[in-house]
């Protein structure tokens, strides 16, 4: 059965922290991961990863894929109270399968 | 970047009432449109995938009588909520793939719309 595993389900952490999000998969035909951000409406695009070893950036965020032992990593530095949210992680195949999220709050 | 956008954003309804939404991809064509539903505090569920021209292909547990799509336009995909119940109140969430670049690959992306929010009294 195709599953989408992230972890951990919940973080809290101070600002200033770095943190670390992980997701697993386990999916056939795999396409690429897609890492979205979920504030109050529709998640935002954040990365879409499709090759091994690759780290993408933007800013204080970024996130690599291992397809080889089928997981990605979120890693959000110097984090800020604009950070909390909840992380979605999506594996694309014949269709989009979400992981059941991260909630990170970051308390000032 | 590209656009999609939900109408309504806010729907009440009566039990029994139906209700659609629209997803339209404003700025580029989607053969493929997805239809998510979100209750609180989890994650989105795929309920089913509209295809331009053919019929939509539901997840098992959706009924598809009930969750009517139409996929009738490269830019326009309906979602029509028959005879609505409490228990279908939710936030119901479409998105369109697009190929192209994102994040500087090429592949296809999910772009979202900013979802509908349902209440049914």
């Amino acid at each position: 059965e195709d599953k989408v595993v992230q972890s951990p389900l919940s973080l809290v952490v101070h600002e200033g922290d770095t943190v670390t999000l992980n997701c697993s998969y386990e999916v056939t035909n795999f396409r690429s991961l897609l890492w979205y951000k979920q504030e109050k409406k529709a998640p935002t695009f954040l990365f879409m990863l499709t090759s091994s070893g690759i780290e993408k950036k933007s800013g204080r965020l970024s996130s690599i894929l291992d397809k080889k032992e089928l997981f990605s990593i979120l890693n959000i530095t110097a984090t800020q109270t604009g950070d909390s949210a909840v992380y979605l992680c999506a594996v694309q195949y014949e269709k989009l399968t979400f992981g059941t999220g991260t909630r990170l709050t970051i308390i000032p | 970047g590209a656009v999609v956008s939900q109408h309504p954003s806010w729907v009440i309804c009566k039990s029994g009432t139906s209700v659609k939404i629209e997803c339209r991809s404003l700025d580029f064509q989607a053969t493929t449109m997805f239809w998510y539903r979100q209750f609180p505090k989890q994650s989105l569920m795929l309920m089913a995938t509209s295809n331009e021209g053919s019929k939509a292909t539901y997840e098992q547990g959706v009924e598809k009588d009930k969750f009517l799509i139409n996929h009738a336009s490269l830019t326009l995909s309906t979602l029509t909520v028959t005879s609505a119940h409490p228990e279908d109140s939710s936030f119901y969430i479409c998105s369109a793939m697009r190929f192209g670049l994102a994040g500087g690959q090429r592949g296809e992306t999910q772009y979202f719309g900013p979802g509908t929010r349902l209440l049914v009294l």
